[in-house]
């Protein structure tokens, strides 16, 4: 079945690095936009990061610009966020997700919304 | 970005009607038909409800309902039921080529 799977999440100090992987499967990763959204202990969702389906384009949340890479290897179906300079207020539950699609035939029609949520990734940056 | 406001909770007893406000900008709510919505039950992932504003995913049932108007989105739930208690979140493209969500609204089924 179609299923996200995220990990690397942990407890790190303040300015460490850490980076978190997601592995899909049960469909065409390949073909696929992907996201990662946050969610601060208590608080709302937050968007971080898109990447297209072939990772030629990616965009940013403000407050993770310059700190935070998203990628992709469609070589093993995985998605990445390489997270540096982290932060207290980064500590969240990190979700990854995919951007829904349609297939037509031999054309696929991207949506600006997830489809398919992981389970999440709990990352706590503290000293 | 400024998160999209939402209220921050909404009830209704079974079998009523509610409908959660999401309110942004021109450069988002108002300026694309790209609005959706996503229903998260505690200790849970998100899941998509509604999607451009109006469409619902399959396996989604039809007594959820979304519409626009100038810079507010609306999610309708009608015929409310108690499984329908979850915390409701709308999400916007925006001009930035970024997305935001909003605040986020409790729904308690009375």
């Amino acid at each position: 079945q179609v299923q996200l799977v995220e990990s690397g999440g942990g407890v790190v100090q303040p300015g460490r690095s850490l980076r978190l992987s997601c592995a899909a499967s049960g469909f065409t990763f390949s073909s696929c936009g992907m996201y990662w959204v946050r969610q601060a202990p208590g608080k709302g969702l937050e968007w971080v990061a898109v990447i297209w389906y072939d990772g030629s384009n990616k965009y940013y949340a403000d407050s993770v610009k310059g700190r935070f890479t998203i990628s992709r290897d469609n070589s093993k179906n995985m998605l990445y966020l390489q997270m540096n300079s982290l932060r207290a207020e980064d500590t969240a539950v990190y979700y990854c997700a995919r951007r829904l699609q349609k297939q037509q035939l031999t054309e696929y029609y991207y949506y600006y919304a997830m489809d398919v949520w992981g389970r999440g990734t709990t990352v706590t940056v503290s000293s | 970005q400024s998160a999209l406001t939402q209220p921050a909770s909404v009830s209704g007893s079974p079998g009523q009607s509610i409908t959660i406000s999401c309110t942004g900008t021109s450069s988002d709510v108002g300026g694309y038909n790209y609005v959706s919505w996503y229903q998260q039950c505690p200790g849970k992932a998100p899941k998509l409800m509604i999607f451009d504003v109006s469409n619902r995913p399959s396996g989604v049932s039809n007594r959820f309902s979304g519409s626009k108007s100038g810079n507010t989105a609306s999610l309708t739930i009608s015929g409310l039921q108690a499984e329908d208690e979850a915390d409701y979140y709308c999400s916007s493209y925006t001009s930035r080529r970024t997305y935001v969500f909003g605040t986020g609204t409790k729904v308690t089924v009375l």
